[in-house]
């Protein structure tokens, strides 16, 4: 158990619809990350998150956006989906602030069908 | 963070020795080189990191040569329960947290009865 929970583990939408995924790091965790995997692909980094604010921004669309709250959980939200959105949704969190070096735990994600 | 290249995928008996390789020609004076494991639907584990030389925990031994150019992840005596992907990462991770750590295509360990 990394101690990082994602909800919900499965989701089943329709395109077009609008789903919120979310992310409760590892307690004391200030960084969060949003990776996102379709089958039999590689991870692609989508957003980070440090302590409420925006730290990094990788190949994510318009059609999603991210936000993490005070009490540090974050959520990813995404809007008007399409097939290809169907994939698996990772949030990670790490200490940060901790020097050089340091370790991302994983949640077991989230895994969205579009049909 | 530093581009780098590892082989898509391996085979090996269960019992031996794997070692993976990682080119990162790039890699800058404050980079750490971090293995992670992933099972298929599965996040990726953590596995080693280090700076320079050996590092060995209780899993992995982790080489990385002087110019640091490239680094070996070492698996000893592997089982069927090894068979995952295995992605190397090379970054800075100062303060603030990792940015934008963006994984490579991993190598895809098939291990064989």
């Amino acid at each position: 158990d990394s101690g990082v929970t994602q909800t919900p583990k499965h989701l089943i939408t329709a395109t077009g619809q609008r789903v919120t995924l979310r992310c409760s790091p590892r307690s004391g965790d200030l960084s969060v990350y949003w990776y996102q995997q379709s089958l039999d692909q590689g991870l692609q980094f989508l957003i980070q998150y440090y302590n409420g604010e925006e730290r990094a921004k990788g190949n994510i669309l318009e059609r999603f956006s991210a936000q993490q709250f005070p009490d540090l959980h974050s959520e990813l939200n995404l809007s008007s989906l399409e097939l290809g959105d169907s994939a698996l949704y990772f949030c990670a969190s790490s200490a940060g602030g901790t020097g050089a070096g340091g370790e991302l735990f994983f949640g077991e994600g989230s895994r969205l069908t579009v049909l | 963070l530093a581009k780098t290249t590892q082989p898509i995928s391996m085979d090996s008996y269960e019992g031996q020795e794997v070692n993976i390789t990682c080119s990162h020609n790039n890699i800058a004076t404050n980079d750490y080189i971090t293995w992670y494991q992933q099972f298929p639907s599965q996040g990726p584990r953590f596995i080693i990191q280090g700076y320079k030389t050996k590092v060995t925990n209780e899993v992995a031994s982790l080489f990385i040569p002087a110019d640091r150019k490239s680094s070996t992840l070492s698996l000893p005596r592997v089982s069927l329960s090894d068979t995952a992907v295995y992605y190397c990462l090379v970054g800075d991770f100062s303060p603030g947290g990792y940015q934008k750590v963006t994984f490579g295509t991993g190598t895809k360990l098939q291990v064989i009865p």
